[in-house]
């Protein structure tokens, strides 16, 4: 399977306890991306990747919440002492970005987390 | 102020029974409008990209056009495998980012 891949797809956790989620882009992709989604809402921009690089933020990322994509490969998501608020569905995507206009991404099955 | 908004909310059709979907957006600098197809606990799946107003792209059932101000999906003949909530995105340069604006869907659900 070459598409994108998410560990794990379920996360139910304690409020104040930390998470990890990790994401598995498609291999020659160059951009990776994390988005939050509730039910009925599409899905939120949390930040993205150029590489290894974090390019962007959005204003949803709290401090409690860190990525990293270490030399460019796979990106894990953090998020400390989580609320009740924090349930959602975590969504990774991946695309080639190779001029001005946006390539479509690609998502992977997603995260739900919740947050008890 | 919603800079991407999609209609209906919700969408009931007959099997056979042909309709559009709307995405209507208020952005500049369009770079790109997606059309993604979500299941029930799944991520989005990508069926097209429209970069120009006047550009068509077409997969089995499924047609997507673009103007300057919106995006139709329309669906000819519609099997009850087409049910699903279908998402519209847009990458602009309003706010120099880089990620998707997602409206919130039209849920569509096609009946035997």
């Amino acid at each position: 399977d070459t598409g994108v891949s998410q560990n794990p797809r379920h996360k139910i956790t304690k409020r104040g306890q930390n998470v990890t989620f990790r994401c598995d882009p498609i291999s020659e992709h160059n951009r990776l991306y994390w988005y939050r989604q509730t039910l009925g809402q599409g899905p939120e921009f949390l930040t993205y990747f150029q590489n290894e690089a974090q390019l962007e933020k959005s204003r949803l990322l709290s401090d409690r919440f860190s990525a990293e994509r270490p030399k460019g490969s796979f990106s894990t998501l953090e998020i400390q002492r989580t609320e009740q608020g924090d349930s959602a569905m975590y969504l990774c995507a991946s695309s080639y970005q190779r001029g001005y206009l946006e390539n479509e991404q690609f998502f992977g099955p997603g995260t739900r987390l919740t947050v008890l | 102020e919603d800079q991407v908004t999609q209609s209906p909310e919700a969408l009931r059709l007959q099997e056979g029974e042909s309709s559009s979907l709307n995405c209507s957006y208020t952005v500049s600098g369009l770079r790109g409008l997606f059309w993604y197809r979500q299941d029930p606990g799944k991520g989005p799946e990508f069926l097209f990209t429209l970069y120009s107003a006047g550009e068509e792209k077409e997969k089995e059932r499924l047609k997507a056009t673009l103007t300057k101000k919106e995006s139709f999906l329309h669906i000819t003949a519609p099997k009850p495998e087409d049910s699903a909530t279908y998402l519209c995105a847009v990458a602009h340069m309003d706010t120099g980012r880089r990620a998707l604006t997602f409206g919130s869907g039209t849920r569509l659900q096609v009946q035997p």
